[in-house]
């Protein structure tokens, strides 16, 4: 596989559930990223994992809760999510602090019911 | 501080007709990168271009280009002869950072173009 793969596609939970998206990347890229869009509201970024190390956390509730255990792969650990959490949630991955942009993988689309 | 503007929310257009969307932006740094994404309904964001401040070059890409203009600070993209495959939400955004061990692209809130037939 290439590119950026994102699993689950979609993801219904309930607030009192605990859910795990993944994201893996075969591009050899050295960092990578959570991003969350919510509808009629801008792209935001969440997490930023440099050579494995989080390097920006923007001000995201503690029910997300990142995991990068090796370059390869993210995780990003929900729990007791709110509905107002629901959105697609984007992994990327970018070599060189993506000066020559990212790459995205295709998203979960999470609603909290 | 970073900003990106796309003051079109939403254009609808009819095949083969020409569209631009716009992009405006805001930075205080004299090294910066500019980008768009397309977005389709299957919800990956697809790499368009990329451009560096210091090359004020347009770029033509077959149907698709763009025009970089710093004393506007605006980097607007046009699509010619529209076709109904180019409906999409299309993001331009910005990244500050260069050399550094976090890359921050600034996202706009993005154009949705509907190409009727």
């Amino acid at each position: 596989e290439t590119g950026v793969t994102q699993t689950p596609r979609h993801l219904v939970m309930g607030m009192t559930n605990k859910k795990s998206l993944k994201c893996e990347q075969h591009l050899g890229h050295n960092a990578m990223y959570w991003y969350k869009q919510s509808a009629k509201k801008p792209l935001e970024l969440m997490f930023v994992y440099s050579l494995e190390e989080r390097v920006e956390n923007n001000s995201v509730p503690s029910r997300f809760s990142p995991e990068c255990p090796n370059s390869s792969h993210l995780f990003l650990h929900l729990h007791t999510l709110q509905p107002e959490d629901s959105a697609l949630y984007l992994c990327a991955s970018s070599q060189d602090a993506g000066v020559y942009g990212y790459t995205f993988g295709s998203g979960t689309r999470l609603t909290v019911v | 501080a970073q900003k990106v503007t796309q003051a079109q929310t939403e254009i609808s257009v009819v095949e083969k007709e020409d569209v631009t969307l716009d992009c405006v932006y805001e930075t205080r740094d004299t090294t910066y990168y500019l980008f768009w994404y397309k977005q389709p309904p299957s919800g990956e964001l697809v790499f368009l271009i990329r451009r560096n401040s210091f090359d004020e070059q347009n770029e033509i890409s077959g149907r698709y280009s763009w025009n970089f203009q710093k004393s506007t600070s605006s980097f607007n993209f046009t699509i010619t002869a529209s076709q109904v495959v180019d409906s999409a939400v299309y993001f331009c955004a910005l990244s500050e950072r260069y050399g550094g061990s976090q890359g921050n692209l600034i996202f706009g809130k993005g154009t949705k173009l509907s190409v009727k037939p």
